[in-house]
């Protein structure tokens, strides 16, 4: 199985703040690499897919990059919807694994 | 806009079998693979298996040979069980449509998640 390994596993953050959350895969995945969001009691979100491709509907302050095995997720200026836990997946091969999850919670 | 809800129960005995079902609104579903994936309490994201509405289906090793996955088009549903349940089964359980742009392939919609719990 791949494993997929979030950091940090939590953040705090203010309003306005730049964030960015790291997603590393223990094999190449090219761009393999799906982002949610997953607010408590609520279905998760999907935010971005192929890496890097923002999904519709989803506010352009939400950006994804990387390829291989190293991915990130930037939240240029965080709102306080966006308090939240955020998950990477990788959809290369299956059995579909995700990332542990980063916490993002209001400083 | 594709609505999922799952149902069915929350208590389940060990050594029983845990069945759940998700229920697909606002959209059909044929032509697209669905999924479920749970939770356990503090614990990340576990993917369990998928069915393509043809009724073909792969689920993870971890768990395989306990889990039954099945589609029942007729009342746009698809259903999930798992035998053999111990408290390590305990989790939150949610259904997911496969959606896919090109070659990549994502989880969306989610459901919003059902807690079934393995006790006595």
């Amino acid at each position: 199985d791949i494993q997929m390994t979030q950091s940090p596993s939590s953040l705090s953050a203010s309003v306005g703040d730049r964030v960015t959350i790291i997603c590393r895969s223990s094999q190449s995945i090219s761009s393999y690499l799906n982002w949610y969001q997953h607010k408590p009691g609520k279905a998760p979100k999907l935010l971005i897919y192929g890496a890097s491709s923002l999904q519709s509907g989803v506010p352009s302050r939400f950006s994804g990059s990387g390829s291989g095995t190293d991915f990130t997720l930037t939240i240029s200026s965080l709102q306080p919807e966006d308090f939240a836990t955020y998950y990477c997946q990788q959809s290369y091969n299956t059995p579909y694994t995700f990332g542990q999850g980063t916490k993002l919670d209001i400083k | 806009q594709v609505q999922l809800q799952e149902s069915g129960p929350g208590l389940v005995k060990p050594s029983e079998t845990l069945s759940l079902t998700c229920t697909v609104s606002g959209g059909s579903i044929s032509g697209y693979s669905w999924s479920w994936i749970r939770q356990p309490p503090g614990k990340g994201l576990e993917w369990i298996g998928y069915i393509y509405y043809s009724g073909s289906t792969m689920s993870n090793p971890s768990l395989k040979s306990r889990v039954t996955i099945s589609v029942d088009t007729s009342n746009n549903q698809f259903s999930l069980k798992v035998s053999s349940v111990t408290a390590a089964d305990t989790a939150v359980y949610y259904c997911a449509r496969i959606s896919s742009r090109g070659s990549y392939y994502f989880f969306d919609p989610w459901g919003q998640g059902t807690l079934v719990t393995v006790s006595s």
